[in-house]
């Protein structure tokens, strides 16, 4: 398996312009989470997935942000209107229900508003 | 909120000597602890993971110590190798599958 594969790597965009970053999760795991890292905040959760059903968005920041998982092979994040502080690493990661396993995360994708 | 804690922001050690990395959680619900470790332009990768029914758990030169009393536990690295060299996370999980990560240390491996 190929692993959580995310894109793009890197996403440079003007202030108020639509992002959408995209994600598949490895086969098979029926969990799918969005984290967004930036130095002021660490690792924060966005929104998980249990069976392609939103389970939890209350970390999304606000309704600038939406996230869709249509299938279980595919996951999006969109961000519309995006701002500077927007600017982070955006990581998916994906997993089956086992709590002493772990995630597997995709490379992520930096995200930069200008 | 931070609801996990990683108070060290950065620790340096010697080739062949014990690192020792802490994690303190606030949210007396948690119930699994696990360690990541990442590397530059990577994503965090699993490294070991313990249940609250235990207070020890070891992996080859890594090993966890959870102390729930003191909502405290550690990463245990004997002996550390210039390879080791990364960003470690500590992060929790309650009755679901979501996790909460602290903000990560930094650990540099001198040779």
């Amino acid at each position: 398996d190929a692993g959580v594969i995310q894109s793009p790597r890197h996403e440079v965009t003007e202030m108020g312009q639509e992002v959408t970053l995209r994600c598949k999760p490895i086969s098979g795991h029926d969990y799918l989470f969005w984290y967004r890292q930036t130095m002021m905040r660490g690792l924060e959760l966005l929104i998980y997935f249990n069976n392609n059903v939103p389970i939890d968005d209350s970390g999304m920041p606000e309704d600038r942000f939406s996230a869709k998982m249509p299938n279980a092979s595919f996951s999006t994040l969109k961000i519309q209107p995006s701002e500077p502080r927007d600017s982070a690493v955006y990581f998916c990661a994906s997993s089956l229900f086992d709590r002493l396993s772990g995630y597997t995360f995709g490379s992520g994708t930096r995200l930069t508003v200008v | 909120d931070q609801q996990v804690k990683q108070n060290s922001p950065s620790l340096s050690v010697q080739e062949g000597r014990i690192s020792i990395l802490n994690c303190d959680y606030t949210n007396s619900m948690f119930d699994y602890f696990l360690w990541y470790k990442k590397y530059p332009a990577e994503g965090p990768t699993f490294l070991i993971s313990i249940s609250s029914i235990k207070d020890k758990n070891e992996d080859g030169r890594f090993t966890v110590f959870l102390n729930k009393s003191a909502k405290h536990l550690s990463l245990h690295i004997v002996p550390s190798q210039p390879g080791d060299s990364a960003v470690y996370f500590c992060a929790a999980s309650a009755f679901n599958n979501d996790m909460r990560f602290g903000a990560g240390t930094r650990l540099t491996v001198k040779p």
